[in-house]
């Protein structure tokens, strides 16, 4: 299995800061490695695809980086609408995992 | 667009099988997709369940594989999940999504949740 760990778990920010969320597998998933974006009662929203490739419609403050084990989600400038829960995903393997989420929350 | 709809009975009794369908509609099951489901325990992270290729091809989750069955209708444009054996564990909400190819999962049905208790 390839185990997807997320860090921070919890982060506060305010409105404007530019925050990073790292995620971690425990073996090489290439760029195999998804974002998504879930807020309470909704399904999870894919932001960012290939490690780096913002889905369409996804705004640009947004972006994702990494390749191999260690990948980065940044948010440039945290919006309103951004405080929400975070969760990587890697597809390198028929075994799909999540890592276990990084919720923002509001400083 | 593609829209996915799961539906299936809210409550299930221990030791029975949770069955439900994810309906597709603006596309079709037959494209060059999988199609998986997810699940949530509440207040809880997501869990990987597996995925299905309308060749009837699947993937599962080692952790439960022995209780897991996915299927496709093509017939009915849709896919559908049968765990059996189930425990108050399994209660969560349980949502299907198309996977595009090397492009993660999207989009999400709405989820729908499923409660295990007598």
């Amino acid at each position: 299995d390839i185990q997807m760990t997320q860090s921070p778990s919890t982060l506060s920010a305010s409105v404007g800061d530019r925050v990073t969320i790292t995620c971690r597998a425990s073996q090489s998933i290439s760029s195999w490695l998804a974002w998504y974006q879930q807020k309470p009662g909704k399904a999870p929203k894919l932001l960012i695809y290939k490690a780096s490739s913002l889905e369409s419609g996804v705004p640009s403050r947004f972006s994702g980086s990494g390749s191999g084990t260690e990948f980065t989600l940044t948010i440039s400038s945290l919006q309103p609408d951004d405080f929400a829960t975070y969760y990587c995903q890697q597809y390198n393997s028929y075994y799909i995992t999540f890592g276990q989420g990084t919720r923002l929350e509001i400083k | 667009q593609v829209q996915l709809q799961e539906s299936g009975p809210g409550l299930v009794k221990p030791s029975g099988t949770l069955s439900l369908t994810c309906a597709v509609s603006g596309g079709s099951i037959s494209s060059s997709n999988w199609w998986s489901w997810i699940r949530q325990p509440p207040g809880k992270g997501l869990e990987w369940i597996g995925e299905i290729y309308h060749s009837g091809s699947t993937n599962y989750n080692p952790s439960l594989k022995s209780r897991v069955t996915i299927s496709v209708d093509k017939s009915k444009n849709q896919f559908s999940l049968k765990l059996s054996s189930v425990t108050a564990a399994d209660t969560a909400v349980y949502y299907c999504a198309r996977v595009v190819g090397g492009s993660g999962s999207d989009p999400w049905g709405q989820g729908t949740l499923v409660t295990v208790s007598s």
